[in-house]
């Protein structure tokens, strides 16, 4: 079936650093692929998608890109803030399936001043 | 536009009891959709309504059941609550959900749930 695997937290980083947070996909169809995030004592915010190969999703600083030969859709940002603290969630849509939305675990970011 | 919507946001209850949750979605949203997050298993899809049809059933319990009425509004209820019921509630709501596979999910806040 469909999965979704991110690297584990939390990512802790100082205030302007580099960020990357990997997630890699398994799918039987062909999934759009979105980033979520979640602040303290909140819902899932939408941050990004891509719904096919090699689109770049970007929003608020972040981008991913679709890389359906490496099954992966990274998250990246350039320069992090102390209000990107947060849990960014990983997730797919299988279009050719049975479609039953598949979430990563969440990675934790902590950004420090 | 409003927001997703979900009530109560805290809930506290004893194991053998039922709670309901409720969702109201997006003005002119139509699909509802619920999912349990818990620090052991994520968040994990309970089911979607659309339309007032259940479309879509995760991997859970009959314990855990759903409807949605006639303005989209939704409710989850569990019977016989086990202490494994405690968990994040989230509710998400879009257009037309799961037939286009490519929808954006809009999320509500969620109703935190504690069964002692």
């Amino acid at each position: 079936g469909d999965s979704v695997t991110q690297m584990e937290g939390p990512v802790t980083l100082s205030e302007e650093a580099f960020l990357t947070i990997n997630c890699t996909y398994t799918a039987t169809g062909y999934p759009s692929l979105f980033w979520y995030v979640q602040y303290p004592g909140e819902g899932l915010q939408l941050l990004l998608k891509a719904t096919k190969a090699d689109d770049k999703g970007s929003n608020k600083g972040f981008e991913a890109t679709y890389r359906k030969e490496t099954t992966s859709f990274h998250l990246e940002k350039g320069s992090v803030q102390v209000s990107d603290s947060a849990v960014y969630f990983c997730a797919l849509s299988d279009q050719g399936g049975s479609y039953i939305p598949t979430f990563g675990r969440g990675t934790s970011l902590i950004v420090h001043p | 536009k409003a927001g997703v919507t979900q009530t109560p946001r805290y809930l506290i209850k004893t194991r053998g009891q039922q709670v309901t949750l409720s969702c109201s979605p997006i003005s002119g949203h139509r699909s509802v959709s619920w999912y349990q997050q818990t620090p052991g298993q994520g968040l994990q899809f309970l089911f979607e309504y659309f339309s007032e049809t259940q479309r879509n059933k995760g991997n859970f319990p009959g314990r855990f059941s759903g409807r949605q009425f006639s303005n989209s509004r939704s409710e989850m209820n569990v019977s016989t609550l086990e202490l494994g019921d405690s968990a994040l509630y989230l509710c998400a709501s879009s257009l037309v959900g799961t037939s286009g596979g490519k929808e954006t999910q809009y999320f509500g806040p969620g109703t935190r749930l504690l069964v002692l």
